[in-house]
């Protein structure tokens, strides 16, 4: 299994729509989770993070942590054609080490 | 702020050179980075961890006599590919930690050919 598990999509969204990104997770002992967004030939650039159960809300992001349920989404509401990218869930078990999802593609249809 | 400058943003090298990648951090001071790999389509891999003033920790895997890594100084940490050959390839990222969680480098994309 997995450490950080997402749907490689691609989803596609009409313009305005909300955007759901999903991630699962296999350490209960996680302890940070993070949202990072991936242009093509680009690196990572960070969106969010999140530590506690339930919602953080950063302008149109909006990320739920569920720890029972080992699971941390992204909602991006309104979405913008500029929000086209791949959306990379990273998870920190405490420490210094990350494990990366391989990624949800996300196109926004003008 | 929390600034990670990476160079170059690309190379091409001919098959059993050696490249050298740089990652500064320009207005923190980075005690540890780490370096990744990307293969088109796939997921960001750790290569391995970078320590200021000590010996680097490979992931299981990653030849540490090929990816070498130094890491001289609070700002500074490099990675060089030695004998590179085409499956090399790929796009190298740091990243290092700061007060907002782990921020990365622009990337250097390699060709080897």
């Amino acid at each position: 299994q997995k450490e950080v598990e997402q749907n490689s999509g691609p989803l596609s969204v009409p313009e305005g729509a909300i955007a759901s990104l999903n991630c699962t997770y296999s350490d209960r002992g996680s302890q940070s989770f993070f949202w990072y967004r991936q242009y093509s030939g680009k690196s990572p650039e960070l969106i969010m993070f999140i530590y506690s159960n339930g919602d953080k809300e950063d302008g149109r992001f909006t990320a739920q942590l569920n720890k029972a349920s080992q699971y941390v989404s992204l909602l991006i509401r309104d979405s913008q054609p500029s929000d086209s990218a791949t959306y990379l869930c990273a998870v920190n078990r405490g420490g210094n080490q990350f494990y990366f999802g391989t990624g949800t593609s996300l196109t926004v249809i003008p | 702020g929390a600034v990670v400058s990476q160079h170059p943003s690309w190379v091409i090298c001919k098959s059993g050179t050696s490249v050298k990648i740089e990652c500064r951090s320009l207005d923190f001071q980075a005690t540890t980075m780490f370096w990744y790999r990307q293969f088109p389509k796939q997921s960001l891999m750790l290569m391995a961890t970078s320590n200021e003033g000590s010996k680097a920790t490979y992931e299981q895997g990653v030849e540490k006599d090929k990816f070498l890594i130094n890491h001289a100084s609070l700002t500074l940490s490099t990675l060089t590919v030695t004998s590179a050959h085409p499956e090399d390839s790929s796009f190298y990222i740091c990243s290092a930690r700061t007060t907002r969680g782990y921020t990365f480098g622009s990337g250097t994309r390699l060709t080897v050919v």
